[in-house]
C-alpha cells in the first residue's frame, strides 16, 4: 500500500480553522484518500474521503492537490471536541485500510 | 447511518483462558469485516480480514490459531483470543462498510479493551 506522511502534532485555537496536511507522493491512480479520527479509548470515526476533486461534508473539507501527491483536511471552526488523532490513509477501491501514526490535534480554548 | 456494534466493551480474563469478541453490523450487511489491534499510544494494526462464509485472511505475523475469526453471517463476525496471555492485553477494534469503499468510508466499532491477568 502507498504510504502517507503526516506531522506528529498540531495545535489550534478554538473556533479557528485548522488545516491538517498529508503527503502521499506514491499514490496510485486508483487510490482513494481517506481521513479518520480517533478519540482516546474509542474506535476511529470516518471524517471524509475523496479521489481527485475536493470534497465537503458536514464535518470537514478535503482539498486534494492537482497532482494528488498531497491533501489537506480542513476543519472550518475547531471545537474542543475536535481534539483527536487524525489519520490520513490511502486505499484502493474496496480494500483494507492501513493506519499510520496520524497527527495529534490539540485545540486550545 | 451505518452502525457497527462491538461487544463487550471491556473484558478481564485470567491467563490461559479464551475470550470471544463480537462485531455486528446493525443496519447493513457486511460480507467483509476487519479486525485491528491497538496497543497504548500506538496506531491501529490490521490483524485480519474476515470474510462471510469463508476463512479469514490474516496479516503477516498474526497467529491464526491464537486469534480465531468466524464470520458466519452477513452481520456478525467474532474474534476469539485463545489461551490469552498478558501480552495479548490490547484494544481490539472491528470495522465494516455497507457499500463499496469508494462510496463511503468504513464504520468502526467502539472497541473492546482486553486485559489478561
Amino acid at each position: 500500500d502507498a504510504k502517507t506522511t503526516q506531522p506528529n502534532s498540531m495545535e489550534s485555537n478554538e473556533e479557528e480553522p485548522v488545516h491538517l496536511p498529508c503527503n502521499h507522493s506514491t499514490i496510485s491512480g486508483t487510490d482513494y484518500i481517506h481521513w479518520y479520527r480517533q478519540l482516546p479509548s474509542q474506535g476511529p470515526e470516518y471524517v471524509i474521503h475523496g479521489l481527485t476533486s475536493n470534497v465537503n461534508n458536514r464535518m470537514a473539507s478535503l482539498a486534494i492537490a492537482e497532482d494528488r501527491k498531497s491533501s489537506t483536511l480542513i476543519l472550518h471552526r475547531a471545537t474542543l471536541r475536535d481534539a483527536a488523532v487524525y489519520y490520513c490513509i490511502l486505499s484502493g477501491a474496496n480494500s483494507k485500510l492501513t493506519f499510520g501514526k496520524g497527527i495529534t490535534l490539540s485545540v486550545r480554548p | 447511518g451505518a452502525v457497527v456494534s462491538q461487544h463487550p466493551s471491556w473484558v478481564i480474563c485470567k491467563s490461559g483462558t479464551s475470550v470471544k469478541i463480537e462485531c455486528r453490523s446493525l443496519d447493513f450487511q457486511a460480507t467483509t469485516m476487519f479486525w485491528y489491534r491497538q496497543f497504548p499510544k500506538q496506531s491501529l494494526m490490521l490483524m485480519a480480514t474476515s470474510n462471510e462464509g469463508s476463512k479469514a485472511t490474516y496479516e503477516q505475523g498474526v497467529e491464526k490459531d491464537k486469534f480465531l475469526i468466524n464470520h458466519a453471517s452477513l452481520t456478525l463476525s467474532t474474534l476469539t483470543v485463545t489461551s490469552a496471555h498478558p501480552e495479548d492485553s490490547s484494544f481490539y477494534i472491528c470495522s465494516a462498510t455497507p457499500f463499496m469503499l469508494w462510496l463511503t468510508g468504513y464504520t468502526f466499532g467502539s472497541g473492546t479493551r482486553l486485559t489478561v491477568v
